[in-house]
């Protein structure tokens, strides 16, 4: 089945700084997105890029299939941006996701 | 639009006691996923309907595990003769077709087995 691995597994930051999260797969992205997770909190969808860039507010996700990554950018990172961020990516045309391990974001004052 | 609905959020059940849990999807939305989430796992592929019919459970524990969608307003994971394994926070998501990039997330059943 589809591999999906994140790095770095943890991330300190202080306010301001930017966070750049990592995700490699073993084959073809489809249907790639990253999510994010409060702690205690539900899973929440940030942004669907199977390939190229794509902007949300402060979140920048890159994705280049041929290389089988994609990263997502967080810029000018606050407090409340903290929490667990999930790569997801499908097994085939229609199925179920599958997530990465996740990498734990920290940001302090 | 509530989002999806879980119940219980919380279920302590006893070894070998039977478990259920519910979900609403969100109106509407054709596709129904649940996934397991643990610690040392992370998040685990359990099972999935499509306009209420099951197509893919290849996640499911297949001897205790079970799930059904009788209508479109809700879904259901029965865990019978439960394990201290089986301890791990339940998720329901539900999306508007079967393309995933309308996924939405339930806030999860966390289920301890004593």
């Amino acid at each position: 089945g589809q591999q999906v691995q994140q790095s770095p597994a943890s991330l300190v930051l202080q306010e301001g700084e930017n966070a750049e999260l990592q995700c490699n797969f073993s084959s073809t992205a489809t249907q790639l997105q990253w999510f994010y997770q409060r702690p205690g909190g539900s899973l929440v969808s940030l942004l669907y890029n199977p390939s190229g860039t794509k902007h949300t507010g402060r979140l920048t996700s890159t994705t280049v299939t041929k290389e089988r990554r994609s990263s997502l950018h967080i810029s000018s990172s606050q407090i409340t941006d903290s929490g667990t961020y999930f790569c997801a990516m499908e097994q085939g045309t229609g199925s179920e996701l599958s997530f990465g391990k996740g990498a734990k974001l920290t940001v302090s004052p | 639009n509530a989002g999806v609905i879980q119940t219980p959020r919380h279920k302590v059940t006893g070894k070998g006691q039977e478990a259920t849990l519910w979900c609403e999807p969100i109106s509407g939305h054709s596709a129904v996923f649940w996934y397991r989430q643990t610690i040392v796992q992370g998040l685990e592929f359990l099972t999935y309907f499509r306009n209420q019919a099951p197509i893919d459970d290849s996640g499911m524990p297949k001897e205790r595990f079970s799930a059904q969608m009788p209508n479109q307003s809700h879904s259901t994971l029965k865990i019978q003769s439960t394990q201290p394994q089986d301890s791990a926070v339940y998720l329901c998501a539900s999306s508007l077709d079967h393309s995933q990039n309308t996924l939405y997330f339930g806030a999860g059943t966390r289920l301890s087995v004593l």
